[in-house]
């Protein structure tokens, strides 16, 4: 079963509006990560946020963890065009650093 | 440096036939991971290596077996292929033991089964 769930499933915004989309979880984690892919692509790793953090941000990328709730939250801002993608969050427990993705939310950013 | 390689690209096999998914990387990374992604499932495990060695179940391993060749390569082998393992296959490795648990990703093999 899926650990990771993200939504909405699918977002359609213009270019320079902001994105967010949430991914809730439901065993206790050590890291989430958010990856993007690009149609017909792998993933590319985009930011991590540990479970002792509460927001971080790399560029135009914002990302909130709340465990209390068991949700995290990426904010894209000022979206481009080169941002459709699908976005999935993961997470883990450590270990051996076993990743458990989520369903995903594909982006569209209309020029 | 390639990163993560995967062969092939494509493939088309017949229901009963067998396979083998190759994947490397240069990264000298010590944990890799092989999953499958269907349509609206994102990705699952099937199965990975936590280092050379050593292999292990992820959520999906029925109808697959791996073998850690080498700390570089990490095959996934279908015995007997069924319409069921149609989907796209995806290599991961990561630096066990760093501070960061980024995965890289190959760009996936696309498989049908008929």
């Amino acid at each position: 079963s899926q650990q990771g769930e993200e939504d909405p499933q699918a977002l359609s915004i213009q270019e320079g509006e902001n994105a967010t989309m949430n991914c809730s979880y439901k065993t206790s984690i050590n890291n989430l990560q958010w990856y993007r892919q690009n149609s017909g692509r792998g993933l590319v790793h985009l930011i991590l946020i540990r479970s002792n953090e509460r927001e971080k941000h790399s560029g135009r990328l914002r990302v909130t963890l709340d465990t209390s709730k068991k949700s995290s939250s990426l904010l894209i801002t000022a979206s481009r065009a080169a941002d459709t993608a699908s976005y999935f969050c993961a997470t883990d427990a450590g270990g051996y650093q076993k990743v458990t993705f989520g369903t995903g939310t594909k982006l569209q950013v209309i020029p | 440096n390639a990163g993560v390689t995967q062969t092939p690209k494509f493939q088309v096999l017949k229901t009963g036939q067998s396979m083998t998914l190759q994947c490397a990387q240069d990264m000298n990374h010590n944990s890799m991971y092989w999953y499958r992604q269907d349509p609206g499932m994102g990705l699952r495990l099937i199965y990975y290596s936590a280092s050379e060695g050593t292999t292990d179940k992820g959520e999906v391993p029925n109808g697959y077996n791996v073998s850690r060749l080498n700390k570089r390569e990490f095959s996934l082998r279908l015995e007997s292929a069924a319409p069921s393992q149609t989907s796209v296959y995806f290599c991961a490795s990561i630096l066990s033991g760093g501070t960061y648990n980024e995965q890289f990703f190959g760009p996936g093999t696309r498989l049908t089964v008929l």
